[in-house]
């Protein structure tokens, strides 16, 4: 099946730092992938759309120059939060769609943000 | 802006039982996808089962079937011979094609399967 591979896992890091997080389709092409936020107990808000070769689509009320996303090729988007601050701190999701019309989203393992 | 509803918070059902998961959703729209993802602990995101809404048959994966009710705008979530590994939280997905494929997450129902 699809495999969608998100690294790093975990970080914790000082408040000011930048942290970038990559999300990897390992055996399939996504022209699309999605990167959402999740707070504990709570749904998966969509932050923005990662188009291949063009620029993200931000969802209203998320700061582009915050979250910055990169999707240089075909299988791989990343996610830049710039001077991250304690209340950045979040769990972080991707997920790229495969196949056509319809198909499902597969989504990383997540990374757990902590600013201290 | 879709909006899907999922009206129970918490659940719990004993090892072996059935259990139903509902899950209602808002749209206009006469072609759509509809999914079940499950969240264990461990927070991946998985894939439990899928719906076309052109197709009045309901989907089955195994132990987990759905019953999806088009004018009702209903999609709920069957579970059968419930096992500990099905503890984990459940959320229900709408998704509209060509339209950017984004999905729009129902709020989540935590299932506890009790030995």
């Amino acid at each position: 099946g699809a495999v969608v591979s998100q690294h790093p896992s975990r970080v914790i890091c000082k408040s000011g730092t930048s942290v970038k997080i990559e999300c990897r389709s390992l055996d399939f092409q996504a022209t699309t992938m999605f990167w959402y936020r999740q707070f504990p107990k709570q749904s998966l808000m969509l932050m923005a759309t990662s188009n291949e070769g063009s620029k993200a689509t931000y969802e209203q009320g998320v700061e582009k120059d915050k979250f910055l996303i990169n999707h240089a090729s075909l299988t791989l988007s990343t996610l830049t939060v710039t001077s991250a601050h304690p209340e950045d701190s979040s769990f972080y999701i991707c997920s790229a769609r495969a196949g056509g019309a319809g198909g499902p989203q597969h989504f990383g393992d997540g990374t757990r943000l902590s600013i201290l | 802006a879709q909006t899907v509803t999922q009206s129970q918070p918490e659940m719990s059902v004993q090892e072996a039982e059935t259990v139903t998961l509902s899950c209602t959703y808002d749209t206009s729209e006469n072609n759509y996808y509809l999914f079940w993802y499950k969240q264990p602990p461990s927070r991946q995101m998985i894939l439990v089962i899928r719906q076309e809404a052109y197709k009045q048959q309901n989907a089955t994966e195994n132990r987990f079937s759905v019953n999806f009710q088009k004018a009702a705008k209903s999609f709920s979530l069957k579970i059968s011979d419930s096992q500990l590994g099905d503890t984990a939280m459940y959320f229900c997905a709408f998704m509209k094609p060509n339209t950017g494929n984004q999905f729009y997450f129902g709020t989540g129902t935590s299932l506890t399967v009790i030995p």
